[in-house]
């Protein structure tokens, strides 16, 4: 069955460092795309970053990347120089046939 | 600038009633989704559609239904409405085709939060 764990419920770390955020999945496909979104407190859940499977190169959005290991089955968010806007829950996700979201994460980034 | 809206934003109603939220996208996408979510917690999916006429159960039991008879509309309605039904419902629409840019890319709407008392 696909699964999704995120084994950190809640994180918290000083302005400017850098955070990992774990996420571990399970899918039976080898056609996959895997995903990190961000729900901000009281706002609308928004795309950070997206990897397709097939791809070894590890997707990078500014300050956001992932660590697509696809042997282990992980899929990793760093976010590099964190800022107080970063504050939310993160949501890993798996889709192949069906979307799967992890638990999620809490990250308070603390001034 | 979200694409999807979903109207109420939030809706405090007695037990009992009848009420439906709203959901309205317009980026032509053939999957809409709901899901539901306690503040601060996981999403648990309770219905999709692949486009028109096509609804399907999600994961989460609900006693709402769902109806697509336009693309771009995805409404929700619980015909009695329980205190445990008090949640915040967020709707989701996505490109269908595969190897696309925006393929299985979820764009969510705002939320609509349910009290019922």
């Amino acid at each position: 069955a696909q699964t999704v764990t995120q084994s950190q419920p809640e994180m918290s770390v000083q302005e400017a460092e850098t955070v990992t955020l774990s996420c571990t999945y399970d899918t039976s496909e080898n056609n996959y795309y895997l995903f990190w979104y961000k729900q901000p407190p009281s706002r609308q859940m928004i795309l950070v970053i997206r990897q397709e499977a097939y791809k070894q190169q590890n997707a990078t959005e500014n300050r956001f990347s992932v660590n697509f290991q696809k042997a282990a089955k992980s899929f990793s968010l760093k976010i590099s120089d964190s800022q107080l806007g970063d504050t939310a829950m993160y949501f890993c996700a798996c889709v192949d046939d069906k979307i799967i979201f992890g638990k999620g994460t809490r990250l308070h980034i603390l001034p | 600038e979200a694409d999807i809206y979903q109207t109420p934003r939030y809706l405090v109603i007695g037990t009992g009633k009848k009420i439906t939220l709203e959901c309205s996208q317009t980026m032509g996408h053939d999957k809409m989704y709901w899901y539901q979510q306690d503040p601060g917690m996981e999403l648990h999916l309770i219905h999709y559609s692949y486009g028109v006429n096509s609804t399907e159960k999600g994961d989460l039991s609900s006693e709402s239904t769902v109806s697509r008879i336009r693309t771009e509309h995805f409404p929700l309605t619980l015909e009695s409405a329980r205190p445990s039904h008090t949640s915040q419902y967020l709707c989701a629409s996505s490109e269908l085709g595969q190897g696309t840019s925006g393929a299985n890319v979820l764009t969510f709407g705002a939320g609509s939060r349910l009290t019922v008392l």
